[in-house]
Order: structure tokens, then C-alpha cells, then sequence
């Protein structure tokens, strides 16, 4: 099965700190995926890499960062977190012209 | 650019009861289409996927779908729900040959006895 797993479930951070988060797939997907999730908006995307050190910007790249050192991670980086950055972040990965596979989820809370 | 409308954002229903989530999306291409579930506290798992082929597309769970191309339409169906699926269900949209996906709000399915 594949398997894509995130540092944290639960992060709780203050205004203006940097914050780290991690993803790791296990399948050797090419693509891999940040979305951040909020109540009554689904699912948008923030950047997505096709392969080591690319980065595409998405739908809502503002106030994030990216980096792919690595195949099989993808870290989000948000250089200075706002409360309305306060969301669920969901990684995920797949290979070309497959479906995505989900990550379970960190959920940030910026105060 | 591709869009999708997921009409419900609630969904009450009792257990055994058939349901009926609807989806409808937008593209000026040929689209791959996707149900996604999600449980509470976790990440996203794909129920049915329809690539080409045959526009009845059957998932996990006992759940089905079709494809409308002249409607524009990816409605998910269930003949006899469970309280296990209580759940948020979510439509995807990606243009053929694969690209990013886009997502719709989401239909919260909630069963009850």
C-alpha cells in the first residue's frame, strides 16, 4: 500500500515563527502535493513538484514556500505564520497519470 | 481552467435509505474524474475514479457513479447507506493526460439510525 505520512498531526505555533512542514511517500511518486484544507472552501492547492527540485505554484501560493531536496519529501515552509494560516495541511502524492494518495493530515493552529 | 460544483453541502439521511451526492463540473477539455472520502481526523481516500471506458464507474464500499459528458455531470450513488459512512465526500476534476487536481467544496453525508 502506499503510504505518504507527515511530521505532525497536531502543530501549535505563534505569529511571525517559521514553520516546518514535512511529507514522505514511500511508492517513488514523481509528483507530490500541498493543499490546504478549510470548512466550506474543500480542498486548494497550494504548490505542487513534478520532480526533484521543481516547484509549481498553485491556487493560493501567498505566504508559503516549497522545497523538494529529495524524491520521496516535500516540505512547506511558512516563513512567517499568520492566524490566517491556521488550517488543515494535507500532502499528497501519485505517479504520472495515476491518482493522488493522501497524507492524514497536520493540523496547524497559529495563535 | 476546470471547476467544480458540488451542489449539497449537507446530506441527512436515514440508514439503509439510497443517496445520491451530486456533482457537476466544467472544463473545455476531456477530464478525468474522482470521488474522495474523508473520515474524521483523517486524510483523503479515493472511493472510484473514472479515466475512459465505461461511464459507470463502481467503487470501494458500494459505491457507484456515472459519467454524464452532456450534462457535465460525475453524480455518486449509494443504494443503501450505513451509518459507517457518515463522511465528507469530495469531487475532483483533472484534464486528461493527467495534471493537477481541482476540487469541490465537499458534501458532508451524514447518517443517521
Amino acid at each position: 500500500d502506499v503510504k505518504v505520512t507527515q511530521s505532525s498531526r497536531y502543530l501549535v505555533k505563534r505569529t511571525g515563527e517559521k514553520v516546518f512542514l514535512e511529507c514522505v511517500q514511500d511508492m517513488d511518486h514523481e509528483n507530490m502535493f500541498w493543499y490546504r484544507q478549510d470548512p466550506g472552501l474543500g480542498l486548494r492547492l497550494i504548490y505542487f513538484s513534478y520532480d526533484v527540485k521543481m516547484k509549481e505554484k498553485g491556487d493560493i501560493p501567498e505566504g508559503y514556500s516549497v522545497s523538494r531536496e529529495k524524491k520521496e519529501r516535500f516540505s512547506l515552509i511558512l516563513e512567517s505564520a499568520s492566524t490566517n494560516q491556521t488550517s488543515m495541511y494535507l500532502c499528497a502524492s501519485s505517479s504520472r497519470l495515476e491518482v493522488q494518495y493522501f497524507g492524514p493530515g497536520t493540523r496547524l493552529t497559529v495563535t | 481552467a476546470q471547476s467544480v460544483t458540488q451542489l449539497d453541502s449537507q446530506v441527512p439521511v436515514f440508514e439503509e435509505a439510497p443517496v445520491e451526492l451530486r456533482c457537476n463540473y466544467s472544463s473545455s477539455v476531456s477530464v478525468y474524474l474522482f470521488w474522495y472520502v474523508q473520515y474524521p481526523n483523517q486524510g483523503l481516500q479515493l472511493l472510484l475514479k473514472y479515466l475512459s471506458g465505461s461511464t459507470l464507474v463502481k467503487g470501494i464500499n458500494g459505491f457507484e457513479a456515472e459519467f454524464n459528458k452532456s450534462q457535465t455531470s460525475f453524480h455518486l450513488r449509494k443504494p443503501s447507506v450505513h451509518i459507517s459512512d457518515t463522511a465528507e465526500y469530495f469531487c475532483a476534476v483533472s484534464g486528461a493526460g493527467y495534471s493537477t487536481l481541482t476540487f469541490g467544496k465537499g458534501t458532508m453525508l451524514l447518517v443517521s439510525p
